[in-house]
C-alpha cells in the first residue's frame, strides 16, 4: 500500500527564515513519482516539482530546494529566505509509475504561515 | 498552453438535489482523475478513467457516478446531495506516459 506522511500539521516562521517541510512515503513499488504541490488560499493546486524514483539528485529552483533520500524514504522541501507569499498549504504526493492511469496519493498537508 | 478546464467554478445546491461537474482534459491526455477535498483535508481520490473506461475507484459514494465521453471530457454526477458533500472537487488529466498530471482549478460545491 502507498502512504505519504507529513508529520508537521502547521508551521509558522518569521519572514526571511528558512523552513523545511518534511515528507516520508511508503510504497512497495520500485518505480514511482514524488510530487510537491502548493495550495494557496484561493484553492488551486500549484505544481512545484515531480521527482522520479531513479533520480536522487537534489534540486534547487530559486528559493526552493528538495532533498530526496531513498534510504530514508523522504522527500523534504526547503524554502530559503521565506516570504509572506509562501504562506499556503503544501502537499507532498506519490504515484506509481507502473501505468499511465496511476492515481496520486496525497499527504495530509502542512499549513505554512509566514509572519511579516 | 491549454490547461484542464473545470466547470462550473462554484456551485451552490440544496440538500437532496443533483449536481453535475464537468472536466475538459488537456488535448491528447487520455486519463482523467477526480478528487474530493473537504475543508482542511487533503484531496481524496474518487475515480479515474483511461481511454473512456473506468480504470480505478477510490472512496466514491454510491450516490456519485462518473463517465468519460468520446471527446475525453468527463462528468461527475452527484445525486441526493448531503451537507458533507460540500468540498472542492478537482479534476486532473495525464498523458500516456506515467507521472505527468495536470490539475484543474477545481469546482467548489456548497450544499445548503
Amino acid at each position: 500500500a502507498q502512504k505519504v506522511t507529513q508529520a508537521q500539521t502547521e508551521i509558522s516562521v518569521v519572514e526571511k527564515e528558512d523552513v523545511t517541510l518534511d515528507c516520508v512515503y511508503e510504497t512497495r513499488d520500485t518505480t514511482y513519482y514524488l510530487f510537491w504541490y502548493k495550495q494557496p488560499p484561493s484553492g488551486e493546486l500549484v505544481f512545484l516539482i515531480r521527482r522520479n524514483s531513479f533520480d536522487e539528485q537534489n534540486e534547487i529552483s530559486g528559493r526552493y530546494s528538495w532533498n530526496f533520500q531513498k534510504s530514508t524514504s523522504s522527500f523534504n522541501f526547503t524554502i530559503t529566505a521565506s516570504q509572506v507569499v509562501d504562506s499556503a498549504v503544501y502537499f507532498c504526493a506519490l504515484s506509481e509509475a507502473r501505468s499511465s492511469a496511476s492515481k496520486i496519493i496525497f499527504g495530509s498537508g502542512t499549513r505554512l504561515s509566514i509572519r511579516p | 498552453a491549454a490547461g484542464v478546464i473545470q466547470s462550473p467554478r462554484h456551485l451552490i445546491k440544496e440538500k437532496r438535489e443533483t449536481a453535475t461537474l464537468k472536466c475538459y482534459p488537456i488535448p491528447r491526455h487520455d486519463t482523467v482523475y477526480w478528487y474530493q477535498q473537504g475543508p482542511g483535508q487533503d484531496p481524496q481520490f474518487l475515480i479515474s478513467f483511461y481511454e473512456k473506461m473506468q480504470s480505478d475507484k477510490g472512496s466514491i459514494p454510491d450516490r456519485f457516478s462518473a463517465q468519460q465521453f468520446s471527446d475525453y471530457h468527463s462528468e461527475l454526477n452527484m445525486s441526493s446531495l448531503e451537507l458533507g458533500d460540500s468540498a472542492l472537487y478537482f479534476c486532473a488529466s495525464s498523458p500516456r506516459e506515467a507521472g505527468g498530471y495536470t490539475f484543474g482549478s477545481g469546482t467548489r460545491l456548497t450544499v445548503v
